[in-house]
């Protein structure tokens, strides 16, 4: 089955500064790539995602990009602020009918103001 | 803005005893998700359920869990006889199409004692 690896585990920045986290998978098949963003006690929300036939996609300070060849994808956070700290989470799908999210294993990011 | 509600938030029980999480998915959404996560792990896929019936189980998923869509709008995760090791954050989810964003609930926190 597939299997997702996030890195790094944990990442403190400075206030203002980007924060980059990488994630790789295993099953060429998959075609989806949501980030989802835990803050504490809360459940993931759905901040970005990327499907398989593009190779960047930006929202305002938040960037993903996937290079499919070498089955791994990135966020990108720019002008980081406080409120940004939090758990950040990396998942793959392959995007038939409700197919299942297999997750990495987190980035904690600290913003430090 | 419509929101997966989940309860209880937390629960204590005794290893052996029998757990009932339950949820109430967006409203118009088609597919329903269970995953769990052991505290500092990853975000674990247990089940999905479309049109009433299981589509797709993890191997965490084994005879002790069932679900079940009992009245149109609840949909309920059992853990017949609870383990030490089945303490974790129980994350509801649900989707609209089967090509759609993951919403998911803020998660029921189980203690097995």
């Amino acid at each position: 089955g597939e299997n997702v690896e996030q890195h790094p585990s944990t990442l403190s920045v400075q206030e203002g500064d980007s924060a980059v986290i990488k994630c790789t998978y295993s099953d060429s098949a998959s075609n989806y790539f949501p980030w989802y963003k835990q803050e504490l006690g809360k459940g993931p929300q759905l901040i970005i995602d990327i499907r398989s036939n593009v190779g960047e996609k930006k929202d305002q300070r938040i960037a993903v990009t996937l290079n499919k060849t070498a089955k791994h994808f990135s966020l990108h956070i720019t002008e980081t602020q406080p409120e940004d700290s939090a758990v950040y989470f990396c998942a793959a799908s392959k995007r038939a009918a409700g197919n299942k999210l297999t997750f990495g294993g987190g980035t904690r990011v600290l913003v430090k103001p | 803005e419509p929101e997966v509600t989940q309860t209880p938030s937390h629960q204590v029980t005794q290893m052996g005893q029998e757990v009932i999480l339950r949820c109430v998915p967006i409203s118009n959404h088609l597919y329903f998700y269970w995953y769990r996560q052991i505290l500092g792990q990853k975000v674990e896929f247990l089940v999905s359920f479309y049109n009433n019936e299981i589509s797709e189980k993890s191997e965490i998923f084994d005879d002790q869990f069932s679900v079940e869509r009992p009245d149109g709008s609840n949909f309920t995760l059992k853990i017949r006889s609870t383990k030490l090791e089945d303490s974790a954050m129980y994350f509801c989810a649900s989707m609209k199409t089967g090509t759609g964003e993951l919403f998911f609930g803020e998660g029921s926190r189980l203690t097995v004692l």
